[in-house]
C-alpha cells in the first residue's frame, strides 16, 4: 500500500499570510504513459464532507479560488493558500488514486493564528 | 441539482448487518465509478470499496473484504454497501463518492472523488 504523510499535522496561520501544507507518498504516483501525478487534495469543514480543491496535483477544481494551488511531482507534494482568508479554516488532506488501496494523507488543521 | 444522498446508517450489535444505500440524482449514474469511504468519529478518510460502472468490477480495502459487499442499480440511480459481521472499528461516517469522469469514454476508476454525499453515521456497539 502507498502511505501517505502530511506535514505539519497542524498550522496556525494569520489571514492574509501564506499557509503550505505539505504531503509525501512513499512511493512515486507519477504515471508515466500520461505524465500525470494522481494526487488529490480535499478540504473538509467541520460538519461536512470532503470538498475537492485540486487533482492531478495542480490542477484546480472547478470553483476554487485560485488562492489554492497544487505542485509536486513523484512523492512529495505541496498544497499553497496564497493568502489564507478566514473560510478557509478546515482540515485538509492529500489523497493518491495511482493504485488501490486508495489512500489518504493524516490530515492538517488549518487555523487562524 | 447534482447529488448523492446516503442512508441506512444506525446504531447496530457487534457480529450484526447493515445495508447503506446512495441515491444520484443530477448526473448521469450508469456512466461514473463509484466508491465508499469511511471516517470514524475525530479520525481521517479512509477509502473502503469502488465499484465499476456495470458493477461486474469490485476492490476492497483489506480491513472489509470479506464481510462488505459493493453493488450498484444503474436502472434507479442507486449505490449500496452491505456490511455482515460488523465490528466496533466499523463505527465511521460512510460517505459515497464520485469518481472522475474525464471524458464520455473515460473508463478508468483510477480518479479523484468529485463530488462526495453528506454521509450516513455507523455505530456499532452493544
Amino acid at each position: 500500500d502507498i502511505v501517505m504523510t502530511q506535514s505539519p499535522d497542524s498550522l496556525a496561520v494569520s489571514l492574509g499570510e501564506r499557509a503550505t501544507i505539505n504531503c509525501k507518498s512513499t512511493q512515486s504516483v507519477l504515471y508515466s504513459s500520461n505524465d500525470k501525478n494522481y494526487l488529490a487534495w480535499y478540504q473538509q469543514k467541520p460538519g461536512q464532507p470532503p470538498n475537492l480543491l485540486i487533482y492531478w496535483a495542480s490542477t484546480r477544481e472547478s470553483g476554487v479560488p485560485d488562492r489554492f494551488s497544487g505542485s509536486g511531482s513523484g512523492t512529495d507534494f505541496t498544497l499553497t493558500i496564497s493568502s489564507l482568508q478566514a473560510e478557509d479554516v478546515a482540515i485538509y488532506y492529500c489523497q493518491q488514486y495511482y493504485s488501490t488501496p486508495f489512500t489518504f494523507g493524516q490530515g492538517t488543521r488549518l487555523e487562524i493564528k | 441539482e447534482v447529488q448523492m444522498v446516503e442512508s441506512g446508517g444506525g446504531l447496530v450489535q457487534p457480529g450484526g448487518s447493515l445495508r447503506l444505500s446512495c441515491a444520484a440524482s443530477g448526473f448521469t449514474f450508469r456512466s461514473y465509478w463509484m466508491h465508499w469511504v469511511r471516517q470514524a468519529p475525530g479520525k481521517g478518510l479512509v477509502w473502503v470499496s469502488r465499484l465499476n460502472r456495470d458493477g461486474s468490477s469490485t476492490n476492497y480495502a483489506d480491513s472489509v473484504k470479506g464481510r462488505f459487499t459493493i453493488s450498484r442499480d444503474n436502472a434507479n440511480n442507486m449505490l449500496y454497501l452491505q456490511m455482515n459481521s460488523l465490528r466496533a472499528e466499523d463505527t465511521a461516517m460512510y460517505y459515497c463518492a464520485r469518481n472522475r469522469l474525464l471524458s464520455g469514454d473515460d473508463n478508468s476508476g483510477y480518479r479523484d472523488f468529485d463530488l462526495w454525499g453528506r454521509g450516513t453515521l455507523v455505530t456499532v456497539s452493544s
